[in-house]
């Protein structure tokens, strides 16, 4: 069966670090790949979707980068965090129908 | 995405089925209507989807008008683990598979 793993779960970061944050899919190929993200109190997000290795579209402009340098594998990262860049980030994939599986999510504070 | 409308909040007694409804009014013929749930703090979980008939699976039922300018998303006996954001979804056959979660309607399963 396919699952979906993100890391790390939760993570505190100064304002001005960077980040990244992992998202690997088992038990399929060649899925599309989806980053989300969820501020506090507000809707989600879509920030970048991929559908193969080195394939990137972006929907929000931002300090945000995503890359897929495996097939399983979207990374998400920045290179000096903002307040803004707070919240629940989600990745998520699926085989080409628009049912999406997510992942448990990553909560990340920007202090 | 064909614009959709959920009142922002429900409530529901324990037992009792919870009636989720959402309008659809300029949803084109060949769209289909997708249902999510989000409970707290974790990613959102697909629920169901469907075009023009009646849709039934394990976790609810979904019923479309026959104009399929709205539909209402069944949860033939809530329980209290069914607290979550619920959202209606119409996305664009062009879409890419790309998802576009709006606010949604709170739902609050009460004992």
């Amino acid at each position: 069966s396919q699952t979906i793993h993100q890391w790390p779960a939760t993570l505190v970061q100064p304002v001005g670090s960077p980040l990244s944050l992992e998202c690997t899919v088992e038990g399929t190929s060649n899925p599309n790949l989806y980053w989300y993200r969820q501020a506090a109190g507000r809707g989600l997000q879509l920030l970048f979707y991929s559908v193969g290795i080195g394939q990137i579209s972006s929907e929000v402009p931002q300090n945000l980068s995503a890359s897929r340098p495996q097939d399983r594998q979207f990374i998400l990262s920045s290179k000096k965090l903002l307040l803004s860049d707070s919240g629940f980030y989600l990745c998520a994939w699926t085989l080409g129908a628009n049912v999406l599986t997510f992942g448990a999510g990553s909560r990340l504070t920007v202090l | 995405d064909a614009k959709t409308t959920q009142p922002p909040s429900m409530d529901c007694a324990e037992g009792r089925a919870a009636n989720l409804p959402c309008n659809h009014s300029t949803i084109s013929g060949n769209e289909y209507v997708y249902w999510y749930r989000q409970i707290h703090s974790q990613g959102p979980q697909y629920i169901i989807h469907g075009l023009k008939n009646n849709e039934t699976n394990e976790m609810a039922s979904l019923i479309i008008t026959e104009d399929r300018k709205s539909s209402t998303l069944i949860l033939p006996h809530a329980t209290l683990r069914d607290t979550a954001v619920y959202y209606c979804i119409v996305p664009p056959r062009n879409a890419g598979n790309m998802l576009t979660f709006g606010g949604g309607t709170r739902l609050m399963v009460k004992p």
